[in-house]
């Protein structure tokens, strides 16, 4: 089945504890990218990478990394994670950043609570 | 970057029909997307328009202006479990890349 896991499904931690949040896709897209998903501000984009060895940031990248060093996964490290990182997470993937013809794939979201 | 307007929320009766319209900055358009996302889920992907004009698919249809810079996903038949957030999304300054509006949470009723 065509997807996009991500892992952990919930998490909570405390602040300025290390942690990754896992991001694997089995479609062979080459671009991946990270959201946060906060009430009333609605998706907004943290990193993307277009390909291996590539990632760039987004609208909100302060406070987090990522690696691209395979095709198929795109973790997101926060390496000192603070109260204000409490979000939904969603890692995405397309053919192509431009999306079409099927639009982003989207995993099923990571509950962060960083206390 | 892009500024994506929609409306924050709509109510509408089980079996009516609802458009839900979004605006954003013409400025080196790319495309617009709209996606369906439920309460906890992720988002997926409801459609795609690049050219104006209305493409249907099933109950769900989208309008896109690209001189007004407006497009409107239009649901008809509503069924319960319609009820969800929609978001629209498109790229700006000739990026591929789309920016989220905050989406417009319908809520269908019986």
């Amino acid at each position: 089945e065509a997807q996009v896991t991500q892992n952990p499904r919930y998490l909570i931690t405390v602040t300025g504890k290390k942690l990754t949040v896992t991001c694997s896709q089995n479609m062979n897209h080459e671009y991946m990218s990270w959201y946060r998903q906060d009430p009333g501000l609605g998706l907004r984009q943290i990193y993307y990478s277009m390909n291996v060895e590539v990632t760039d940031k987004g609208d909100v990248p302060e406070g987090y990394k990522v690696s691209r060093k395979e095709k198929r996964n795109f973790p997101l490290i926060l390496e000192s994670p603070s109260p204000n990182q409490t979000s939904l997470y969603f890692c995405a993937s397309s053919l192509s950043p431009g999306q079409p013809p099927d639009g982003y794939t989207f995993g099923s979201g990571t509950r962060l609570t960083v206390v | 970057g892009q500024n994506i307007d929609q409306p924050t929320e709509m109510t509408a009766t089980e079996g009516a029909i609802v458009q839900i319209n979004c605006t954003y900055q013409t400025s080196g358009f790319n495309g617009l997307f709209w996606y369906q996302q439920h309460a906890g889920e992720a988002p997926t992907f409801l459609s795609y328009n690049v050219l104006d004009g209305l493409e249907e698919k099933g109950r769900f249809s989208s309008f896109l202006s690209r001189s007004k810079g407006y497009s409107y996903l239009l649901l008809k038949e509503l069924q319960m479990k319609d009820s969800a957030s929609y978001l629209c999304a498109a790229p700006s300054g000739g990026s591929y890349i789309p920016t989220f509006g905050r989406g417009t949470s319908l809520i269908v009723h019986p």
